[in-house]
């Protein structure tokens, strides 16, 4: 069965580095979601993507974050400099059309 | 701004017994409504879902129950298993954007333990 995979599953950086999250979304679909849950909270809608472009993004989705498909599988989050507030687990999640998504299983980002 | 809320944080039920889960809501635009179920170290997993036409939609073991006018739905499990053991995320959706926006809006989660 065709699942959304996450690259890393752990990322440890210093406060004020960028990372990139990777995320292969499953391959026919087309809509493309980050999620992310810190630690003992709801998980919270980051931004959705669609035909190349942005379709909604929340208050959290600052300009620190962007969101690129650099080619027909990935899907990327990029931090630019983080912070110790951005310590959280981050999903991606993908879906063909409607309202179920499917998700991956995460990358655990550690600022220090 | 808790727009869906699972104020039960845990709940343990016995083996063979109903689970019942609640989630409320308050925004009325909501129109979609999905149960996730998520283990440790892995991402939420689908589990079922009913559209806001609906109050009832079924699927094996796993009931999920619509009340519009409370802005409740609640997720039934019977018999419950030890396999069941997760968190229960309650999610919805507002799909009146439209085209392309589905995101989903989550609750906190509530922890099921299913005791052998």
């Amino acid at each position: 069965e065709p699942e959304v995979t996450q690259t890393p599953s752990h990322q440890v950086t210093q406060m004020g580095q960028e990372v990139i999250l990777r995320c292969v979304p499953i391959s026919n679909h087309l809509y493309f979601y980050w999620y992310r849950q810190i630690l003992g909270q709801k998980v919270e809608f980051l931004v959705s993507f669609y035909n190349n472009e942005i379709s909604e993004k929340s208050e959290i989705f600052d300009d620190q974050f962007s969101v690129e498909r650099p080619d027909g599988s990935n899907f990327t989050l990029k931090i630019r400099s983080t912070k110790l507030e951005d310590s959280a687990m981050y999903f991606c999640a993908s879906n063909r059309l409607g309202y179920e998504q499917f998700f991956g299983p995460g990358t655990r980002l550690t600022v220090l | 701004d808790q727009q869906v809320k699972q104020n039960s944080p845990s709940l343990s039920v016995q083996e063979g017994r109903i689970s019942i889960l609640n989630c409320d809501y308050t925004n009325s635009m909501f129109d979609y409504f999905l149960w996730y179920k998520k283990y440790p170290a892995e991402g939420p997993t689908f589990l079922i879902s009913i559209s806001s036409i609906k109050d009832k939609n079924e699927d094996g073991r796993f009931t999920v129950f619509l009340n519009k006018s409370a802005k409740h739905l609640s997720l039934h499990i019977v018999p419950s298993q030890p396999g069941d053991s997760a968190v229960y995320f309650c999610a919805a959706s507002d799909g009146s954007s439209g085209g392309s926006n589905y995101k989903l809006t989550f609750g906190k989660g509530t922890l099921l333990t299913v005791n052998p």
